[in-house]
Protein backbone atom coordinates (compact mmCIF):
# COMPACT_ATOMS: atom_id res chain seq x y z
CA UNK A 1 0.00 0.00 0.00
CA UNK A 2 0.84 3.53 -0.53
CA UNK A 3 2.40 5.75 2.35
CA UNK A 4 3.84 9.11 2.89
CA UNK A 5 6.52 10.08 5.41
CA UNK A 6 7.20 13.77 6.63
CA UNK A 7 10.10 13.38 9.13
CA UNK A 8 10.15 16.42 10.48
CA UNK A 9 7.00 16.92 12.57
CA UNK A 10 7.91 20.78 13.72
CA UNK A 11 10.50 22.95 12.12
CA UNK A 12 11.10 26.64 12.95
CA UNK A 13 12.64 28.82 10.73
CA UNK A 14 13.84 33.04 10.63
CA UNK A 15 12.05 35.14 8.33
CA UNK A 16 14.19 35.59 4.77
CA UNK A 17 15.75 32.29 5.44
CA UNK A 18 15.68 29.26 2.89
CA UNK A 19 13.04 26.07 3.82
CA UNK A 20 13.39 22.99 2.66
CA UNK A 21 10.66 20.05 4.25
CA UNK A 22 10.90 16.84 3.04
CA UNK A 23 8.62 14.22 1.51
CA UNK A 24 9.61 10.40 1.44
CA UNK A 25 7.01 8.21 -0.43
CA UNK A 26 6.09 4.34 -0.94
CA UNK A 27 4.09 3.45 -4.06
CA UNK A 28 4.81 1.06 -6.43
CA UNK A 29 4.22 2.91 -9.68
CA UNK A 30 4.70 6.16 -11.30
CA UNK A 31 3.41 8.56 -8.40
CA UNK A 32 1.20 11.44 -8.83
CA UNK A 33 2.34 13.78 -5.80
CA UNK A 34 1.01 17.01 -3.98
CA UNK A 35 2.19 19.68 -1.62
CA UNK A 36 -0.62 21.07 0.32
CA UNK A 37 -0.71 23.77 2.76
CA UNK A 38 -3.26 24.39 5.80
CA UNK A 39 -3.24 28.19 7.62
CA UNK A 40 -4.62 28.50 10.94
CA UNK A 41 -8.46 27.63 10.57
CA UNK A 42 -8.48 27.06 6.77
CA UNK A 43 -8.90 23.95 4.84
CA UNK A 44 -5.97 22.41 2.54
CA UNK A 45 -5.12 24.90 -0.09
CA UNK A 46 -3.15 22.85 -2.98
CA UNK A 47 0.54 24.75 -3.35
CA UNK A 48 1.94 22.44 -6.30
CA UNK A 49 1.78 18.97 -7.82
CA UNK A 50 3.60 16.37 -10.15
CA UNK A 51 1.90 14.52 -12.32
CA UNK A 52 4.92 13.22 -14.98
CA UNK A 53 7.62 15.36 -17.03
CA UNK A 54 10.36 18.10 -15.67
CA UNK A 55 11.03 16.45 -12.33
CA UNK A 56 11.27 19.91 -10.67
CA UNK A 57 7.70 21.67 -10.46
CA UNK A 58 6.43 25.53 -9.57
CA UNK A 59 3.58 26.26 -7.50
CA UNK A 60 2.86 28.97 -5.80
CA UNK A 61 3.39 31.58 -3.04
CA UNK A 62 7.10 30.92 -4.53
CA UNK A 63 7.41 27.51 -3.40
CA UNK A 64 8.90 24.94 -6.04
CA UNK A 65 9.03 20.96 -5.27
CA UNK A 66 11.54 18.33 -7.10
CA UNK A 67 10.96 14.95 -7.45
CA UNK A 68 13.83 12.48 -7.24
CA UNK A 69 12.79 8.88 -8.28
CA UNK A 70 15.86 7.01 -6.68
CA UNK A 71 15.34 8.57 -3.34
CA UNK A 72 11.57 8.42 -3.33
CA UNK A 73 11.52 11.81 -2.52
CA UNK A 74 9.46 15.18 -3.15
CA UNK A 75 10.76 17.65 -0.94
CA UNK A 76 9.25 21.02 -0.98
CA UNK A 77 11.42 24.19 -1.07
CA UNK A 78 11.69 28.17 -0.74
CA UNK A 79 14.26 30.33 -1.16
CA UNK A 80 12.94 33.23 1.16
CA UNK A 81 10.27 32.59 3.84
CA UNK A 82 7.70 35.11 4.88
CA UNK A 83 6.02 35.29 8.00
CA UNK A 84 2.62 34.37 6.06
CA UNK A 85 4.22 30.76 5.39
CA UNK A 86 3.63 29.84 8.83
CA UNK A 87 1.27 27.15 8.79
CA UNK A 88 1.24 22.94 8.31
CA UNK A 89 2.48 21.56 5.29
CA UNK A 90 1.18 18.25 3.87
CA UNK A 91 2.73 15.85 1.07
CA UNK A 92 0.08 13.58 -0.45
CA UNK A 93 0.66 10.85 -3.20
CA UNK A 94 -2.01 10.37 -5.38
CA UNK A 95 -3.31 6.33 -5.73
CA UNK A 96 -5.57 4.41 -8.36
CA UNK A 97 -7.19 2.83 -4.99
CA UNK A 98 -10.17 4.86 -3.30
CA UNK A 99 -11.36 6.22 -6.62
CA UNK A 100 -7.82 7.66 -7.22
CA UNK A 101 -7.66 9.15 -3.68
CA UNK A 102 -4.88 11.30 -1.79
CA UNK A 103 -2.80 9.51 0.75
CA UNK A 104 -1.46 11.94 3.10
CA UNK A 105 1.72 12.25 5.11
CA UNK A 106 1.24 13.70 8.79
CA UNK A 107 2.47 17.20 7.96
CA UNK A 108 5.16 19.08 8.79
CA UNK A 109 4.29 22.54 11.40
CA UNK A 110 6.80 25.40 9.98
CA UNK A 111 6.96 28.06 12.43
CA UNK A 112 8.39 30.97 11.31
CA UNK A 113 10.65 33.75 13.44
CA UNK A 114 10.35 37.20 12.76
CA UNK B 1 -15.83 31.83 -6.60
CA UNK B 2 -14.97 28.21 -7.40
CA UNK B 3 -15.60 26.62 -3.77
CA UNK B 4 -16.60 23.66 -1.49
CA UNK B 5 -18.31 24.73 1.51
CA UNK B 6 -19.25 22.69 5.06
CA UNK B 7 -22.11 23.44 7.54
CA UNK B 8 -21.79 23.77 10.34
CA UNK B 9 -17.97 24.37 10.99
CA UNK B 10 -18.58 23.80 14.71
CA UNK B 11 -20.48 20.99 16.20
CA UNK B 12 -20.42 20.04 19.72
CA UNK B 13 -22.82 17.00 20.51
CA UNK B 14 -23.32 14.25 23.12
CA UNK B 15 -22.78 10.25 22.15
CA UNK B 16 -25.48 9.02 20.22
CA UNK B 17 -27.57 11.65 19.28
CA UNK B 18 -27.48 11.39 15.04
CA UNK B 19 -25.95 14.18 13.40
CA UNK B 20 -25.29 15.24 9.59
CA UNK B 21 -22.40 17.23 8.22
CA UNK B 22 -23.29 19.12 4.48
CA UNK B 23 -20.77 19.72 1.94
CA UNK B 24 -21.60 21.42 -1.36
CA UNK B 25 -19.39 22.24 -4.46
CA UNK B 26 -20.44 24.84 -7.13
CA UNK B 27 -17.66 22.83 -9.90
CA UNK B 28 -19.69 20.22 -11.10
CA UNK B 29 -16.59 18.38 -10.15
CA UNK B 30 -17.87 14.19 -10.75
CA UNK B 31 -15.75 13.70 -7.52
CA UNK B 32 -16.02 14.06 -3.63
CA UNK B 33 -14.60 12.59 -0.59
CA UNK B 34 -14.83 13.14 3.18
CA UNK B 35 -11.42 12.87 5.10
CA UNK B 36 -10.84 13.07 8.65
CA UNK B 37 -7.94 14.91 10.55
CA UNK B 38 -6.61 13.68 13.76
CA UNK B 39 -2.92 15.20 15.66
CA UNK B 40 0.17 12.73 14.19
CA UNK B 41 -2.10 10.66 11.86
CA UNK B 42 -2.51 13.77 8.84
CA UNK B 43 -5.76 13.03 7.04
CA UNK B 44 -7.60 9.83 6.50
CA UNK B 45 -10.31 9.40 3.98
CA UNK B 46 -13.98 8.55 5.21
CA UNK B 47 -15.79 7.89 2.15
CA UNK B 48 -15.97 8.88 -1.38
CA UNK B 49 -17.99 9.24 -4.80
CA UNK B 50 -16.97 9.03 -8.28
CA UNK B 51 -20.27 9.96 -9.50
CA UNK B 52 -24.00 10.84 -8.62
CA UNK B 53 -25.36 7.20 -6.60
CA UNK B 54 -21.68 6.29 -6.76
CA UNK B 55 -20.23 5.64 -3.13
CA UNK B 56 -17.84 3.68 -1.41
CA UNK B 57 -15.59 2.95 1.80
CA UNK B 58 -12.34 4.66 2.22
CA UNK B 59 -9.94 3.99 4.66
CA UNK B 60 -11.50 4.55 7.73
CA UNK B 61 -15.49 3.79 7.20
CA UNK B 62 -16.72 2.48 10.40
CA UNK B 63 -19.38 4.61 11.89
CA UNK B 64 -20.02 6.75 8.94
CA UNK B 65 -22.45 6.55 6.77
CA UNK B 66 -23.12 9.39 3.08
CA UNK B 67 -25.32 9.41 0.44
CA UNK B 68 -25.02 11.21 -3.08
CA UNK B 69 -28.33 11.94 -4.50
CA UNK B 70 -27.36 15.25 -6.18
CA UNK B 71 -23.69 15.84 -7.91
CA UNK B 72 -23.19 18.70 -5.77
CA UNK B 73 -23.28 17.39 -2.73
CA UNK B 74 -22.12 14.92 -0.59
CA UNK B 75 -23.11 14.69 3.25
CA UNK B 76 -21.61 12.71 5.87
CA UNK B 77 -24.03 11.14 8.32
CA UNK B 78 -22.93 9.92 11.93
CA UNK B 79 -26.17 8.04 13.13
CA UNK B 80 -24.64 7.08 16.69
CA UNK B 81 -21.98 8.97 17.37
CA UNK B 82 -19.07 8.22 19.87
CA UNK B 83 -16.05 10.07 21.42
CA UNK B 84 -14.02 8.85 18.88
CA UNK B 85 -15.31 10.48 16.38
CA UNK B 86 -14.10 13.73 17.74
CA UNK B 87 -11.99 15.21 14.58
CA UNK B 88 -11.38 17.74 12.66
CA UNK B 89 -13.52 16.71 9.14
CA UNK B 90 -12.66 18.03 5.61
CA UNK B 91 -14.86 17.80 2.29
CA UNK B 92 -13.47 17.76 -1.31
CA UNK B 93 -14.01 17.81 -4.32
CA UNK B 94 -11.92 16.77 -7.66
CA UNK B 95 -13.04 16.42 -11.47
CA UNK B 96 -12.19 13.59 -13.69
CA UNK B 97 -10.24 15.73 -15.72
CA UNK B 98 -7.27 15.50 -13.00
CA UNK B 99 -7.84 11.79 -12.57
CA UNK B 100 -9.94 12.96 -9.18
CA UNK B 101 -6.14 13.69 -7.70
CA UNK B 102 -6.27 17.52 -7.57
CA UNK B 103 -8.49 18.26 -5.13
CA UNK B 104 -10.35 21.44 -3.50
CA UNK B 105 -11.20 21.33 0.27
CA UNK B 106 -14.07 22.48 1.71
CA UNK B 107 -12.81 24.79 5.35
CA UNK B 108 -13.24 21.56 7.43
CA UNK B 109 -15.94 21.53 10.43
CA UNK B 110 -14.71 20.65 14.03
CA UNK B 111 -17.03 17.93 15.77
CA UNK B 112 -16.90 17.73 19.47
CA UNK B 113 -18.50 14.25 20.33
CA UNK B 114 -19.33 14.29 24.63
Amino acid sequence: AQSVTQPDIHITVSEGASLELRCNYSYGATPYLFWYVQSPGQGLQLLLKYFSGDTLVQGIKGFEAEFKRSQSSFNLRKPSVHWSDAAEYFCAVGSTGGGNKLTFGTGTQLKVEL
Amino acid sequence: EAQVTQNPRYLITVTGKKLTVTCSQNMNHEYMSWYRQDPGLGLRQIYYSMNVEVTDKGDVPEGYKVSRKEKRNFPLILESPSPNQTSLYFCASSSRATRNYEQYFGPGTRLTVT
